[in-house]
């Protein structure tokens, strides 16, 4: 079974901070999604890393793929209150069905 | 992009009673839906596949008895849930893969339903 260490679980910064979010495992994925969740919604994608050593940008976000493709990162700059909300990081193994397996989450809140 | 319906978006029901709950791609088509379960705060737990025409793959620890998953076409796939007991109160939400992305861009993504809230009383 394919596990995926996401940490920190709970994480309540100021607006304006900086802070990282990581997601780490053993195994190697074919790829690797990052989602946001609001509360009473489904996941929304932010983005989809698929090199290893893959560096993605998205305004203020900054996605990293670890070059052995086992783990990867998520920077927020200047966080902000709208940056609320649950983060998932998610691997994709290989074969036709593309089963995704989910890290826990973090839960992020920006304080205004 | 592409768009995912969840139907209903949340039920009440008495315990005992069944629960339908539908999952549509609304402009592609999926030959793979992904039922998952989510408690409050938590992650996603995967449930099962369901795949189109043929029967559901379950996860380990899920009573296939218990959540029915019916894929009948490439745009719809529905669980129900039987006999629904309040312990099966949860957000429950579906997800697709584009197959034709799937075959066009790596590492093509899931898109996502907004959930169902089930609340067993």
């Amino acid at each position: 079974t394919q596990l995926l260490e996401q940490s920190p679980q709970f994480l309540s910064i100021q607006e304006g901070e900086n802070l990282t979010v990581y997601c780490n495992s053993s195994s190697v994925f074919s790829s690797l999604q990052w989602y946001r969740q609001e509360p009473g919604e489904g996941p929304v994608l932010l983005v989809t890393v698929v090199t290893g050593g893959e560096v993605k940008k998205l305004k203020r976000l900054t996605f990293q793929f670890g070059d052995a493709r086992k783990d990867s990162s998520l920077h927020i700059t200047a966080a902000q209150p709208g940056d609320t909300g649950l983060y998932l990081c998610a691997g994709a193994s290989g074969g036709s069905n593309y089963k995704l397996t989910f890290g826990k989450g973090t839960l992020l809140t920006v304080n205004p | 992009g592409a768009v995912v319906s969840q139907h209903p978006s949340r039920v009440i029901c008495k315990s005992g009673t069944s629960v339908k709950i539908e999952c549509r791609s609304l402009d592609f088509q999926a030959t793979t839906m992904f039922w998952y379960r989510q408690f409050p705060k938590q992650s996603l737990m995967l449930m099962a596949t369901s795949n189109e025409g043929s029967k559901a793959t379950y996860e380990q620890g899920v009573e296939k008895d218990k959540f029915l998953i019916n894929h009948a076409s490439l745009t719809l796939s529905t669980l129900t849930v039987t006999s629904a007991h309040p312990e099966d109160s949860s957000f429950y939400i579906c997800s697709a893969r584009d197959e034709f992305q799937r075959t066009v861009v790596r590492g093509s993504p899931l898109h996502f339903g907004n959930g169902t809230r089930l609340t067993v009383t």
